[in-house]
Formats: C-alpha cells, structure tokens, sequence
C-alpha cells in the first residue's frame, strides 16, 4: 500500500519568514494530493491540493510543488503570519486506491 | 456548506464499556471514515465505508467495529473500550476532499 513520509515534524519561524513542508510518497500511481490544516481544537481542513498533471499550484500566500518522478510534494508558505500556526497534514491517494494515506503531520509555529 | 456532526464533542467511559460514536453528514455522500488522532500518529484510519451497509477495515481495526445502516450516518463501536483507546476520534466524509467532523475526545478510565 501507500506509504506518505512527512517532514519536518515541528516547524518554528519568524513571522515573515517562508516555510516549507515535505511530503514523499511510495506509490507511483497516486495521483492526488491535498494539503490540511489544523488550527489547535478544530477540525482539518483543506488548504491546496494537485494532481498528478500539474507540477505546481498557487492560492495567494501558500503554493504547491509536485515531482512526480522523485515521488515528492511539497507545501510552501511565504510571508508566514502567527495565524498560520498549526498543524499540517499531506496526503496522497488515487490510482485505484479509494482511501488517503496521511503523513505524521509538521507543527507550524510562528512567532510574533 | 458540507457539514459533518460528531455526536459528541467529550466522552468519558469506564474500561469495559461500550462506546458508540456517531457521525452524520448532510452532503449525500457514498463515503466514510473513522480516523484516530494521536499526538505524533497522524491520523490513523480505523474503517471506511463506501455504500450503505458496506465497510472495510483500516490500518487500525482491532477493538472497533463499526455501523453504516443509512447513507448519512456512520457510527463507530468499541465493544469493550480499554485505557488504550484514549484518543481523539475523527469522522470524515467525502470523495478526494475529506470534510471532517469536529472531533470526539475520548477519555476511557
């Protein structure tokens, strides 16, 4: 089955500062992968996701990146705000399979 | 707007009890999930549902069971919770996008 990698766990920056998170997958045949956030005490919900046909996707401050053939994506947000902090969660599924596999999770920390 | 309810948002139980966890979702969808969240786990899929009265199990399935007798409700059993069981329970439904409920924290003593 799928096999969803997930770094770094914890994720401390200035505000201001960028931040990115890794997620690496096994199986080559998912072909979608969303990103949640989990703000402390509420649900996940979803940020971004893409699909396997597209390399890379925007949505104002967070992007993003999908490397099909090193089985990575990645979650990148720029000019990081305390709000932001949270915990955030990859996953990859598709290619037959009807069910996602998540990563660990990263926790978000921006300080003031 | 999706919506998806726990039945409850706190739950404290004696070891030995059984548990009935209860989600429902206004969305018609075909399918549902029972997650476990642990601090550093991630979330864990317990069992899923892709039909009325259909599931199958999870990464987790040992010492649940679980109920889809209508399209929008999906419920979670622990048939003799133990301490182990302690956790956050998450309820999700949906096709790609999972729309999840607000959590069930359970304390088993």
């Amino acid at each position: 089955g799928e096999n969803v990698e997930q770094h770094p766990s914890t994720l401390s920056v200035q505000e201001g500062d960028s931040a990115v998170i890794k997620c690496t997958y096994s199986d080559s045949a998912s072909n979608y992968f969303p990103w949640y956030k989990q703000e402390l005490g509420k649900r996940p919900q979803l940020i971004i996701d893409i699909r396997s046909n597209v390399g890379e996707k925007k949505d104002q401050r967070i992007a993003v990146t999908l490397n099909k053939t090193a089985k990575h994506f990645s979650l990148h947000i720029t000019e990081t705000q305390p709000e932001d902090s949270a915990v955030y969660f990859c996953a990859a599924w598709g290619g037959g399979s009807y069910i996602p596999t998540f990563g660990r999770g990263t926790s978000l920390i921006v300080h003031p | 707007d999706v919506k998806v309810t726990q039945s409850s948002r706190y739950l404290v139980k004696r070891t030995g009890e059984k548990v009935f966890l209860e989600c429902v979702q206004d969305m018609d969808h075909e399918n549902m999930f029972w997650y476990r969240q642990d601090p550093g786990l991630g979330l864990r899929l317990i069992y899923f549902s892709y039909d009325v009265k259909m599931k199958e199990k999870g990464d987790i399935p040992e010492g649940y069971s679980v109920s889809r007798e209508k399209k929008e409700r999906f419920s979670l059993i622990l048939e003799s919770a133990s301490t182990n069981q302690t956790s956050m329970y998450l309820c999700a439904s949906g096709r790609e996008t999972q729309y999840f409920g607000p959590g069930t924290r359970l304390l088993v003593l």
